[in-house]
């Protein structure tokens, strides 16, 4: 079965620490894509990043990075200088690709409340 | 502007009422689907539909019902609603890209149901 676990619920830092969010994800596809949502306490999703899985680069945008490592099944995200806007609740998803059993469903972890502090 | 558009964004209720979630995309897209979002659980399936006339359930489909008469729209109706129906809903759209399948979402509804 596919399973994203976020183990982190509730991270605290002080603004421009570097925090790292984990997301580890369990799928038997050889095929499938990963996600990382943001939801400001306005409530939307944000999209932050897509990465299939033939592709293992990391990414880097700005002061957001993400490392994926498809040894451990680990789609982390840093963010660098982190400021009192990034505050918000994170998510990793994980979505199979397709086939005869595809629901098109997004396998979201419980989320990382992260809180930045001035 | 391409984007999936819920109404309402939030909306308080009595047990019992029925109601109707409107869920609208301007992409062309044939797939969408219905999450709803519960503390400490992130986001779960309710419903999906691969096309005109096609819809399947999701994880959590009790409780809900959906229609897809046409490729724009896809409501979210509770016949009944009870209080732990209380929750935050999603309405979204997947489309192709080059690097695969991505999703776009509405901005949510914010149900109570007293």
């Amino acid at each position: 079965a596919q399973k994203v676990t976020q183990a982190q619920t509730e991270i605290s830092v002080v603004e421009k620490e570097d925090v790292t969010l984990d997301c580890v994800y369990e799928t038997r596809d050889t095929t499938y894509y990963l996600f990382w949502y943001k939801q400001p306490p306005s409530g939307e999703l944000v999209f932050l990043i897509r990465r299939n899985s033939f592709d293992e680069q990391n990414e880097i945008s700005g002061r957001y990075s993400w490392n994926f490592q498809k040894s451990t099944s680990s789609f982390n995200f840093t963010i660098t200088a982190s400021q009192v806007v990034d505050s918000a609740v994170y998510f990793c998803a994980l979505s199979e690709a397709g086939g005869s059993s595809n629901t098109g469903k997004l396998i979201f972890g419980q989320g990382t409340t992260l809180q930045v502090k001035p | 502007e391409a984007q999936v558009t819920q109404n309402p964004r939030y909306l308080i209720t009595v047990t019992g009422k029925k109601l109707t979630v409107t869920c609208s995309q301007n992409m062309n897209h044939e797939y969408m689907s219905w999450y709803r979002q519960d503390p400490g659980l992130g986001l779960r399936q309710i419903y999906y539909s691969m096309n005109v006339e096609a819809t399947d359930k999701g994880d959590v489909p009790e409780g809900y019902k959906v229609s897809r008469k046409e490729k724009r729209n896809f409501p979210l109706i509770l016949e009944s609603p009870s209080p732990n129906q209380t929750s935050l809903y999603f309405c979204a759209s997947r489309f192709r890209a080059a690097t695969g399948f991505g999703y776009t979402f509405g901005s949510g509804t914010r149900l109570t149901v007293v």
